[in-house]
């Protein structure tokens, strides 16, 4: 399975600002996801980050909200934008292989205050 | 209802015991199923995978498949305390993986 890194781990972030979150892959993968896990729940998929072109967004994620970037097939950035406390999660980005298996990356931890 | 129920526990077992975690979904499109272990403040780790109905063995780990009931099992046999997580279930159909709301289980030594 490929090895995927988030960065930053965690961050601790003022109401109104936005956050850029890094997912760094080892190999190049087609598929690329990011979700959000709120405390205490399971994952919800934000959207489908796309190689080339704009990200495909799953009801109630906007993309003035949660841009996304996928400049090539090993890198994508979520960017959190006008930051409020229910915006407070873990952010996880996650590849796709051919089979349908999904490998997620250590999560990004983001406090709004 | 939630197309992917999972019973939240916890789930506190002995060191030893043999661990069920069950999942039911209402979908009939999820054609493949997947439990993750999630340890605390880490990303899901993929543990199982399967397509059809019926068992698959890896380890310590069974993941069974009922299709025609729609229900999928994870099986732990020697729990651990190691094996303490949050496990998900979650299921592939069409283009979108679903997750069920995960269980926590703990071993005690």
């Amino acid at each position: 399975s490929a090895v995927i890194s988030q960065k930053p781990s965690r961050d601790i972030c003022q109401r109104g600002t936005s956050l850029t979150i890094q997912c760094q892959v080892d190999s190049q993968v087609t598929m690329m996801f990011w979700y959000r896990q709120q405390p205490g729940q399971s994952l919800t998929l934000i959207a489908t980050a796309n190689q080339g072109s704009e990200a495909t967004y799953e009801s109630g994620f906007v993309i003035d909200k949660f841009p996304i970037s996928r400049p090539n097939l090993t890198f994508s950035t979520l960017t959190v934008s006008n930051m409020s406390p229910e915006d407070s999660s873990i952010y996880l980005c996650s590849v796709g292989s051919g089979t349908n298996e999904q490998f997620f990356g250590p999560g990004t931890r983001l406090t709004v205050l | 209802q939630k197309e992917v129920e999972q019973d939240p526990g916890p789930l506190s077992v002995p060191e030893g015991a043999i661990v069920s975690l069950n999942c039911t979904y209402s979908n009939s499109a999820f054609q493949y199923f997947m439990w993750y272990r999630q340890y605390s403040r880490k990303g899901p780790e993929l543990l199982m995978y399967t397509y059809s109905s019926g068992n698959k063995e890896d380890g310590r780990f069974t993941a069974q498949v009922d299709k025609s009931s729609k229900y999928i099992s994870l099986f732990i046999r020697d729990s651990q305390p190691s094996d303490s997580a949050t496990y998900l279930c979650a299921m592939w159909a069409g283009n979108m993986l679903t997750f069920g709301g995960g269980t926590r289980l703990m071993v005690k030594p």
